[in-house]
């Protein structure tokens, strides 16, 4: 069983809906959540960063953990075409290495 | 945030020769990196820690012989694929650690694709 568990997708929605992404993990030791974007050959981008569970609002992002369920979620609004691309959720016990989802392929169509 | 440049962005060599890729932290002294490689649509895969002035750390069933990474300075490591064959291929991402950052947060490079004929 993968540590970090996300589904690949795609995910294709329209313009204007809200995207739902989430990653399940089971290793009760993760304090650090973050969600990563990254566009078709390029190197990933932080979009949210959020320790231990709480919700945590960017724009039109909003990150959610759960430890309890160890589940984790991010929600963009007014989703843009120019959103269209892979979401990786990663997570750490502290500082230093990442595990990371397999990515889910976000493709918003206008 | 932090700047993170990779060199090359794309590469494609003939089996059997050595590519090297160097990772750059452009804005601020990065003490820990990281190379992973990335196969089409599947993940980011972490391959090795390396920390400036000491050897590298290999994730399980990555060959250190054949990976071969240098963290010579605070601002640069390099990861030398040896030897490379057709199933070397793949996108190498590099990140670097920035200690400033209330979470040491990791920038990513923009990745070096490298093909072995």
């Amino acid at each position: 069983q993968k540590e970090v568990e996300q589904d690949p997708g795609p995910l294709s929605v329209p313009e204007g809906a809200i995207v739902s992404l989430n990653c399940t993990y089971s290793n009760s030791a993760f304090q650090y959540f973050m969600w990563y974007r990254q566009y078709s050959r390029k190197g990933p981008e932080l979009l949210m960063y959020t320790y231990s569970s709480g919700n945590k609002e960017d724009g039109r992002f909003t990150a959610q953990v759960d430890k309890s369920s160890k589940y984790i979620s991010l929600f963009i609004r007014d989703s843009q075409p120019s959103d269209s691309a892979t979401y990786l959720c990663a997570m750490t016990p502290g500082r230093g290495k990442l595990q990371f989802g397999a990515g889910t392929q976000v493709v918003v169509t206008p | 945030g932090a700047v993170v440049s990779q060199h090359p962005s794309w590469v494609i060599c003939k089996s059997g020769t050595s590519v090297k890729i160097e990772c750059r932290s452009l804005d601020f002294q990065a003490t820990t990196m990281f190379w992973y490689r990335q196969f089409p649509k599947q993940s980011l895969m972490l391959m090795a820690t390396s920390n400036e002035g000491s050897k590298a750390t290999y994730e399980q069933g990555v060959e250190k012989d054949k990976f071969l990474i240098n963290h010579a300075s605070l601002t640069l490591s390099t990861l030398t694929v040896t030897s490379a064959h057709p199933e070397d291929s793949s996108f190498y991402i590099c990140s670097a650690l920035d200690t400033r950052s209330s979470y040491n947060e990791q920038f990513f490079g923009p990745g070096t694709r490298l093909t072995v004929l």
